[in-house]
């Protein structure tokens, strides 16, 4: 069965205090593996895009990494206006479309 | 950038009542998607579709459905709405094999 496991299910940093969120997968053929950010109250905004293992994608403080097996996003000197949930997926095929398996989400919360 | 506009953001509806939810997309996609949001549960697959007059159901498709009349609209329908059913809804579109993009998302609440 496809699945997708994010850890920690919440993350308190300090202003500055660069750390790692995990997402582990068991998919049966990756076809992509994606971020997003979802601050409350909202619909989850589009970050990363992996395809295939040893990629890496940036964009401001955070950095998306790939393995074979689980994907890293590392933010760096992390800023108050960081704070959100951030959601991993990978896409399956399915019939004739593609399908996003969402993992739980790991809540950050960034303290000035 | 690509658009899914949810007509709703907030709704109140009583128990008992049929609630449509709409979205609607602006790039031509094939794939849409309805989602239910709850603390602790995460995103839940409702329906999704691959085309017009087409749907599969997800992974919690009871007291639901849903309806593809056009490629750029898709409905999300509570046949006879319940608490359980207060969440927050998340409509999504995408190409064909590729990431989503999402709506704002609509906050149902059921009395």
């Amino acid at each position: 069965e496809d699945q997708v496991t994010q850890s920690p299910e919440a993350l308190r940093l300090q202003e500055g205090e660069s750390s790692s969120l995990n997402c582990s997968y068991t998919v049966s053929g990756l076809r992509g593996l994606f971020w997003y950010r979802q601050d409350p109250g909202k619909g989850p905004e589009f970050l990363f895009t992996l395809y295939s293992a040893g990629e890496e994608k940036e964009k401001e403080r955070l950095k998306a990494t790939l393995t074979k097996k689980e994907s890293f996003l590392h933010i760096t000197a992390p800023k108050p206006e960081d704070s959100a949930t951030y959601l991993c997926a990978v896409l399956t095929i399915y019939n004739q479309g593609g399908k996003l398996i969402f993992g739980q989400g790991t809540e950050l919360s960034v303290k000035p | 950038d690509v658009k899914v506009t949810q007509s709703s953001r907030y709704l109140v509806k009583r128990t008992g009542e049929k609630v449509f939810l709409e979205c609607v997309q602006d790039m031509d996609h094939e794939n849409m998607f309805w989602y239910r949001q709850d603390p602790g549960l995460g995103l839940r697959l409702i329906y999704f579709s691959y085309d017009v007059k087409m749907k599969e159901k997800g992974d919690i498709p009871e007291g639901y459905s849903v309806s593809r009349e056009k490629k750029e609209r898709f409905s999300l329908i509570l046949e006879s709405a319940s608490t359980n059913q207060t969440s927050m809804y998340l409509c999504a579109s995408s190409p064909q094999t590729s990431g989503y993009t999402f709506g704002s998302g609509t906050r149902l609440t059921v009395v």
